[in-house]
């Protein structure tokens, strides 16, 4: 059975850093490459990052270029997401999710609120 | 960015044989999916590649269209089936969803 387990959310404040790990299993990892997508409170899915298989290609939203760090370890079966320079608009639900013709397993995500 | 247009809602009777749209802003050819969101739950993905059914999803959800017109049809609808639906484009960077469409039971 794929899951995908996301770990490492919580309450930040503005500008300050946090890591989440998404830990893989069910799957050979390493065949497939990777996302981060989120979900604001009430509102709609919003692409953050994609990595490949390889880590070969990388890509991000316009609105987290910069301040986001998308990785992954395939001998440890995870997929992470360095957050920093943290606002208020990043606070949201954070899915990994496993990347094919569509976007095929989900994890349950992991709550990100960015507040003083 | 490709914009991906829906209806806010839709409210339809167990049976009944619903269609949710989603328009493009620029085509997307075949490269649409679909997503059913239950309240407190990850999206599912429903369909793929506009029309292919994902394994294990029942029959009565089936998919269409091509460039910037696209159908997710539910025939019959069940009450288990409210949900949000949402849409989402593999076409252009950057990959963007609809706002997402609330089905309601009547």
């Amino acid at each position: 059975e794929v899951q995908l387990v996301e770990s490492g959310g919580g309450l930040v404040q503005p500008g300050r850093s946090l890591k989440l790990s998404c830990v893989a299993s069910g799957f050979t990892f390493s065949n497939y490459g990777m996302n981060w997508i989120r979900q604001a409170p009430g509102k709609g899915l919003e692409w953050v990052a994609y990595i490949s298989s390889g880590s070969s290609y990388i890509y991000y939203a316009e609105t987290v270029k910069g301040r986001f760090t998308i990785s992954r370890d395939n001998a440890k079966n995870t997929l992470y997401l360095q957050m920093t320079s943290l606002r208020s608009e990043d606070t949201a639900l954070y899915y990994c999710a496993r990347h094919r013709a569509g976007y095929n397993y989900w994890g349950q995500g992991v709550m990100v609120t960015v507040s003083s | 960015d490709t914009v991906l247009t829906q209806s806010p809602a839709l409210a339809v009777s167990p049976g009944e044989r619903v269609t949710i749209s989603c328009r493009a802003s620029e085509s997307v050819s075949t490269g649409m999916h679909w997503y059913q969101q239950k309240p407190g739950q990850q999206p599912k993905l429903l369909i793929y590649g506009a029309s292919n059914l994902e394994s294990g999803v029942p029959a009565r959800f089936s998919g269409s269209g091509s460039g910037t017109d696209f159908t997710l049809t539910i025939d019959p609808v069940e009450a288990d089936d409210t949900a949000t639906y949402f849409c989402q484009q593999s076409w252009n960077d950057p990959y963007t969803f609809g706002a997402g469409t609330k089905l309601e039971l009547k």
